[in-house]
């Protein structure tokens, strides 16, 4: 079993660039596949990230997603922050080894 | 369009049970998994388990099995989520969510508007 640690909350003015990790606690990051859903205040979750690095079709170029294998982290970029962008993001991957999903503890970013 | 529309919200008491529902539209019903995930007031989010429409197998989340059980309509195109020997802990917002894959690869990428159960005597 393992766990996925976000940092509780980032914040960033409108415009700029904000980066959101997502560190596995055992095992390689590469092993399974990253997403990450974005829910604004009373939504339902929706993907901005799937497959560590693809964009579902909707989703601006503004956001990305990438893994680290030395760090064994997964990272959310938002470049261009709007306001819109404020809401929490929760990564998520898979354990093969007893077939559980995972979820980060989720983030909260503030775009002030 | 993808749609995944949830059942109403529910109040009920210790020990009780509930049962929700999600029906699917826009798509073929039986080519893709789906998820129950759920989320308590002001917490994350949490996985319950997966049922494969197509031949209804599932597979549970640890932490609910022996109390959760999922069954799916294809008439009809409805998955349901019966979840028994309620606690006021299973107090939260209740999601089906899509499985992105043809097969299952525990990633969603369509969620319902999600259903509220508060669990109170």
């Amino acid at each position: 079993n393992f766990m996925l640690t976000q940092p509780h909350s980032v914040s960033e003015s409108p415009g700029k660039t904000v980066t959101i990790s997502c560190t596995r606690s055992s095992g390689s990051i590469a092993s399974n596949y990253v997403q990450w859903y974005q829910q604004r205040p009373d939504s339902s979750p929706t993907t901005v990230i799937y497959e560590d690095n693809q964009r579902p079709s909707g989703v601006p170029d503004r956001f990305s997603g990438s893994i680290d294998s030395s760090s064994n982290s997964a990272s959310l970029t938002i470049s261009g922050l709007k306001t819109e962008d404020e809401a929490d993001y929760y990564c998520q991957s898979y354990d093969s080894s007893n077939q559980d999903v995972v979820f980060g503890g989720g983030t909260k970013l503030t775009v002030l | 369009q993808v749609r995944l529309v949830q059942s109403g919200a529910e109040v009920k008491k210790p020990g009780a049970s509930v049962k929700l529902s999600c029906k699917a539209s826009g798509y073929t019903f039986t080519r893709y998994h789906m998820h129950w995930v759920r989320q308590a007031p002001g917490q994350g989010l949490e996985w319950m388990g997966i049922i494969n429409p197509s031949g209804g197998s599932t597979s549970y989340a640890q932490k609910f099995q022996g109390r959760v059980t999922m069954t799916r309509d294809t008439s009809t195109s409805t998955v349901y989520m019966d979840l028994s020997s309620l606690k006021s802990e299973d107090t939260a917002v209740y999601y089906c969510a899509r499985d992105s894959g043809g097969g299952a690869v525990f990633a969603f990428d369509f969620w319902g508007q999600g259903t509220m159960v508060t669990v109170s005597s």
